[in-house]
């Protein structure tokens, strides 16, 4: 695609169930990463996939919330029990690793609206 | 751990006046130096980013920015604004080695008319 995608673009969930966000990333581009933006402040590092494998995940807060990107393609924000707390915008972004190495440019998705009630 | 900070939360402004959004981060090593930005119901977009070299950075839209390291600043100035630049300004740091940005809390820069 032109861009990257999220679906869907605003779930609504009730404390304690499960939620999967999904991120489609710019086709080639085999970096990619969770940030978490709540009202009023900045996007959160959560998570950074190369290819298949987390390269960073330090930036999970608990052991609730957990990533994959088994092909390397589509990655899968999962976040179980969800709390109050948790809602916010979840963005997902991805970059090349060509020749700028660790300064290639990310290349964010509009997000995925969270609301756990 | 490094940090960012944008002290300004709002800055309002009238066409074609000039502005600059301010920008400060604590590292105790070397980082890179971003700006984005976000139109409403957009995701956020790299206005120009400093990585090593002239410590002048111009980037789209005619925005520029200028590295200073002894304030550990990183300002983001525009001559001329114009309506379509209101959007929320969102500065950030990557720390050499490490790809993950930290971002500050933004910047709503508010051009009327």
């Amino acid at each position: 695609g032109a861009g990257v995608s999220q679906t869907p673009s605003n779930k609504v969930t009730e404390k304690g169930k499960y939620v999967e966000l999904r991120c489609d990333p710019i086709s080639g581009h085999t970096a990619l990463y969770w940030y978490r933006q709540s009202l009023g402040q900045g996007p959160e590092f959560l998570i950074y996939f190369q290819g298949t494998g987390a390269a960073d995940d330090s930036g999970l807060p608990n052991d609730r919330f957990f990533a994959v990107r088994p092909e390397g393609s589509v990655s899968t924000l999962k976040i179980q029990r969800t709390e109050r707390g948790d809602s916010a915008v979840y963005l997902c972004a991805s970059s090349s690793t060509g020749t700028g190495g660790l300064t290639d440019t990310q290349y964010f998705g509009p997000g995925t609206r969270l609301t756990v009630l | 751990a490094q940090s960012v900070t944008q002290l300004d939360s709002q800055v309002p402004v009238f066409e074609e006046a000039p502005v600059e959004l301010r920008c400060n981060y604590s590292s105790s090593v070397s980082v890179y130096l971003f700006w984005y930005v976000q139109y409403p119901n957009q995701g956020l977009q790299l206005l120009l980013k400093y990585l090593s070299g002239s410590t002048l950075v111009k980037g789209i839209n005619g925005f520029e920015a200028e590295f200073n390291k002894s304030q550990t600043s990183f300002h983001l100035r525009k001559p001329s604004v114009h309506i379509s630049d209101t959007a929320e300004y969102f500065c950030a740091v990557s720390l050499t080695g490490r790809r993950a940005l930290t971002f500050g809390s933004g910047t709503r820069l508010q051009v009327q008319p």
